[in-house]
């Protein structure tokens, strides 16, 4: 069975300041993949990064920054440099292998509430 | 607009009253999902069907709970004799085995209150 742990329920900090969200997983697979996503007030999700089980390269992009290790099986989301913009909350989730090409259903953790203050 | 669409956006019933909703994917997406949300929750996977086929169905999925793509198009799902435990907020999502980044784009939901 699959399993999304975000144990951070709510973070709260002041806006410039970096903000690491925490994911732990659980899988017996050994190809699957993992997703970040954004829920921001407006409530749609919004698609942020995904990873393959096989490629342990941590990925930057613009003040996001993700970094994946299976040893701990962790893949944890970095904020630099945080704007009021950025609240929103943050939804980790892992997938297996689809038949035929893509992904499975989504295995989502229970999210992490971003607060960014001015 | 060429996002994913929900209707209708909320639904109001009473408990035992069947329900319907219907999800149109992005054009030409092979893949459809469904999930259901709860306040405070993550998403929770329910089904998926690439083009007619119904290739997984959740635990969660009960008698109760059908869901169909005739066409490989849009999708509708049925709750029968809905309880009050139903309530959430149901999300549609489409992919295309295409695209390399197995990205699942999300529509607004149907939020579904049972009295």
């Amino acid at each position: 069975a699959q399993k999304v742990t975000q144990a951070q329920t709510e973070i709260s900090v002041v806006e410039k300041e970096d903000v690491t969200l925490d994911c732990v997983y659980e899988t017996r697979d050994t190809t699957y993949y993992l997703f970040w996503y954004k829920q921001p007030p407006s409530g749609e999700l919004v698609f942020l990064i995904r990873r393959n089980s096989f490629d342990e390269q941590n990925e930057i992009s613009g003040r996001y920054s993700w970094n994946f290790q299976k040893s701990t099986s962790s893949f944890n989301f970095t904020i630099t440099a945080s704007q009021v913009v950025d609240s929103a909350v943050y939804f980790c989730a892992l997938s297996e292998a689809g038949s035929g090409g893509g992904a499975d259903g989504l295995t989502f953790g229970k999210g992490t509430h971003l607060i960014i203050q001015p | 607009d060429t996002g994913v669409s929900q209707d209708p956006r909320h639904k109001i019933t009473k408990r035992g009253q069947n329900v319907t909703f219907r999800c149109d994917p992005i054009s030409e997406h092979n893949r459809l999902y469904w999930y259901r949300q709860t306040l405070g929750q993550g998403p929770e996977f329910l089904t998926y069907f690439q083009n007619e086929a119904q290739l997984e169905k959740s635990r969660l999925l009960s008698d109760r709970f059908s869901a169909e793509r005739p066409k490989g198009s849009f999708s509708t799902l049925e709750i029968q004799r809905t309880e009050q435990g139903d309530s959430a907020m149901y999300l549609c999502a489409s992919s295309h085995t295409r695209d390399l980044q197995y990205e699942q784009f999300f529509g607004p939901g149907t939020r579904l209150t049972v009295l």
